[in-house]
């Protein structure tokens, strides 16, 4: 099965500054890769995902690149915010059922 | 649309009690997850659901956990008996299987506290 390792586990940053997550993934067929963002007591939502036939996808301040043939994806944050502060978890899989298999999570903490 | 539903939100047992954690998943949706999120372990996939029928139990930490989907609005995870260690929060979550990004929508999540 698939085995997604993420770095760092912890990132702190001063506000504005960028902040990179970065994730791997064992199995070649995954195919679809989401960050979740995971507010202190709160459940896990989606808010960027990237599919294995494109390599950059952007949204505001948010990107995620893919690199099918290294088998990692990363998470850019710019211009971080205090609201950005969180744990963000990877997860790669692929598949007709796609199950998506969860890397451990990354605590960002964003200074004032 | 309410998003997915679970209940109850907090649940504090003795060990050796019976839990049973419910999930109302979004309508329409014709696949659901069971995990349990603790610090230790980070997010488990505890089981899933694909058209009312369980396709991959592997995740299940053992006899104790059992779960159901008796139609598409309602799912349960029962543990029976509940021990200290279970203690975790347990989320479900939902989606349209065939939907183009696969996205999981995941419920508030019920906090168990096994004493």
């Amino acid at each position: 099965g698939e085995n997604v390792e993420q770095h760092p586990s912890t990132l702190s940053v001063q506000e504005g500054d960028s902040a990179v997550i970065k994730c791997t993934y064992s199995d070649s067929a995954s195919n679809y890769f989401p960050w979740y963002k995971q507010e202190l007591g709160k459940r896990p939502q989606l808010i960027i995902d990237i599919r294995s036939n494109v390599g950059e996808k952007k949204d505001q301040r948010i990107a995620v690149t893919l690199n099918k043939t290294a088998k990692h994806f990363s998470l850019h944050i710019t211009e971080t915010q205090p609201e950005d502060s969180a744990v963000y978890f990877c997860a790669g899989g692929g598949g007709g059922s796609y199950i998506p298999t969860f890397g451990r999570g990354t605590s960002l903490i964003v200074h004032p | 649309d309410a998003g997915v539903i679970q209940s109850p939100r907090h649940e504090v047992t003795e060990m050796g009690q019976e839990v049973t954690l419910r999930c109302k998943p979004i309508s329409g949706h014709n696949s659901l997850f069971w995990y349990r999120q603790t610090m230790m372990r980070g997010l488990e996939l505890l089981i899933y659901f694909n058209n009312n029928v369980p396709i991959d139990d592997s995740g299940m930490p053992e006899d104790r956990f059992s779960a159901k989907m008796p139609n598409a609005s309602f799912s349960t995870l029962k543990i029976q008996p509940s021990e200290p260690r279970d203690s975790a929060v347990y989320f479900c979550a939902s989606r349209r299987v065939g939907t183009r990004y696969n996205e999981q929508f995941f419920g508030p999540g019920t906090r168990l506290t096994v004493l």
